[in-house]
């Protein structure tokens, strides 16, 4: 069974950092490409961030680009969203999902917070 | 940038047919994606590639595709179907991934 498991939300403080972890278990992570998206309260879905399968290529949201790192460490069955330079409206819910090209966002974590505020 | 633009709300009666657009540039070069979020759940892919169904998806949810449209068709629509409904797809490059920004549906 493919499971996503988010963690390393939290509260935290604007200009502060977060690092969210998504482990996956399931599946040969390593063939996957993987995404990071986003969901404000009581808003939409927002592409965050993605990274191809041996993590050599890796695309950002405009929103996003130049403060957070998308990553993954294939031995570990894990990606990685590293957030820089959180602002208040970085808060959201942040989900992980498996691309399998044919059918991307195929499967979903079930999200972890980020809350930014003072 | 690129956007791909919904109506933010749809309403039918039980039994009804559901249609919901999804109007983008690059549409007719690249697939449409259609998925269901639930109240306080992760999405669920319920279209892919403007027309296909995932397996475990009801027959009464179809999906096509014209011009610079895509539509997520809901024939006979139940009361379990009322949820929030994204099409994605990407820019003309292939760079860029994009969510609608939603449609609620309502069925009551």
């Amino acid at each position: 069974e493919v499971q996503l498991v988010e963690s390393g939300g939290g509260l935290v403080q604007p200009g502060g950092s977060l690092r969210l972890s998504c482990a996956a278990s399931g599946f040969t992570f390593s063939s996957y490409w993987m995404h990071w998206v986003r969901q404000a309260p009581g808003k939409g879905l927002v592409w965050v961030s993605r990274i191809n399968s041996d993590g050599s290529s890796t695309s950002y949201a405009d929103s996003v680009k130049g403060r957070f790192t998308i990553s993954r460490d294939n031995a570990k069955n894990t990606l990685y969203l590293q957030m820089n330079s959180l602002r208040a409206e970085d808060t959201a819910v942040y989900y992980c999902a498996r691309d399998s090209t044919v059918t991307p966002f195929d499967y979903w974590g079930q999200g972890t917070l980020v809350t930014v505020s003072s | 940038s690129y956007e791909l633009t919904q109506p933010p709300s749809v309403s039918v009666s039980p039994g009804q047919t559901a249609r919901i657009t999804c109007s983008g540039d690059a549409l007719p070069k690249k697939y449409a994606y259609w998925y269901q979020q639930k109240s306080g759940q992760a999405p669920v892919l319920v279209i892919y590639e403007d027309s296909k169904r995932p397996s475990g998806i009801p027959e009464r949810f179809s999906g096509s595709s014209s011009g610079t449209m895509a539509t997520l068709t809901i024939s006979g629509a139940q009361v379990e179907d009322e949820a929030d409904y994204y099409c994605y797809s990407t820019d003309s490059s292939g760079n860029l991934w994009v969510f609608g920004g939603g449609t609620k549906l309502t069925v009551l």
